[in-house]
């Protein structure tokens, strides 16, 4: 079974230049999470979406990011305009769905260096 | 945001030996997950803990979910090469709603000396 998909693996911008992630989960999975992992610091959500639902974004900064998963299977994280602190690598995760025993699988990240 | 407090920060071991690491809560959480990293990958679910003072094991890694809920701990016996990595706590708390985002420690770096 394919694990989650997730490109480009790396991205190097210049400071406010737009930049665009792509997350492909597991098939079949309806949760899907996307995180931002600090240097030295473990992942931080930032959004989760339910199938093309965003049921919770109370930690994606909106003046400059956007997400969107349209018809509920692939996702995309968009930064726009990017800052030198965004430099991070993101990960995206998806889940079965609903249920206690219903753990996350992670993808190998994006890394972002902002210049 | 909830805050999770993992040590040690670094480990360094001979092969062999043994390892511990803890993580600890000031907030009671229903799920305990412990993580792996290795360098340029995405965390690797090790083990997942549901009850309160339950212990599970996974070959050489046991781990055990404190009995107030705010706490668990990782070993891993007889350690080799490849258990290099930086290993996370993650948390949950399943609110039925869905499978909510986790909180995860800050990670204990695992170096393993020849």
């Amino acid at each position: 079974e394919a694990g989650v998909v997730q490109s480009p693996r790396y991205k190097i911008i210049e400071k406010k230049q737009p930049v665009a992630f792509w997350c492909n989960p597991i098939s079949g999975h309806n949760t899907l999470y996307w995180y931002r992992q600090n240097l030295g610091q473990g992942p931080e959500l930032l959004i989760r979406y339910e199938n093309e639902e965003a049921v919770d974004d109370s930690q994606l900064p909106k003046d400059r990011f956007s997400a969107e998963r349209l018809k509920g299977v692939d996702s995309t994280l968009k930064i726009q305009p990017a800052e030198l602190g965004d430099s991070a690598v993101y990960l995206c995760a998806s889940s079965p769905g609903l249920g206690v025993l219903n753990e996350q699988f992670f993808g190998p990240g994006t890394r972002l260096t902002v210049l | 945001g909830q805050q999770l407090n993992q040590s040690p920060q670094s480990m360094f071991i001979q092969e062999g030996e043994d390892v511990s690491m803890n993580c600890t809560s000031s907030s009671i959480f229903n799920t305990w997950l412990w993580y792996k990293q290795d360098p340029g990958e995405g965390p690797v679910l090790l083990i997942a803990l549901y009850k309160a003072g339950e212990l599970t094991s996974n070959g050489r890694l046991t781990a055990q979910f404190g009995i107030t809920r705010k706490d668990s701990f990782l070993n891993i016996s007889a350690s080799i090469p490849s258990d290099v990595g930086i290993y996370f706590c993650a948390v949950r708390m399943y609110s039925g709603g869905g499978a909510d985002g986790l909180t995860f420690g800050k990670g204990t770096h695992l170096i393993i000396q020849p």
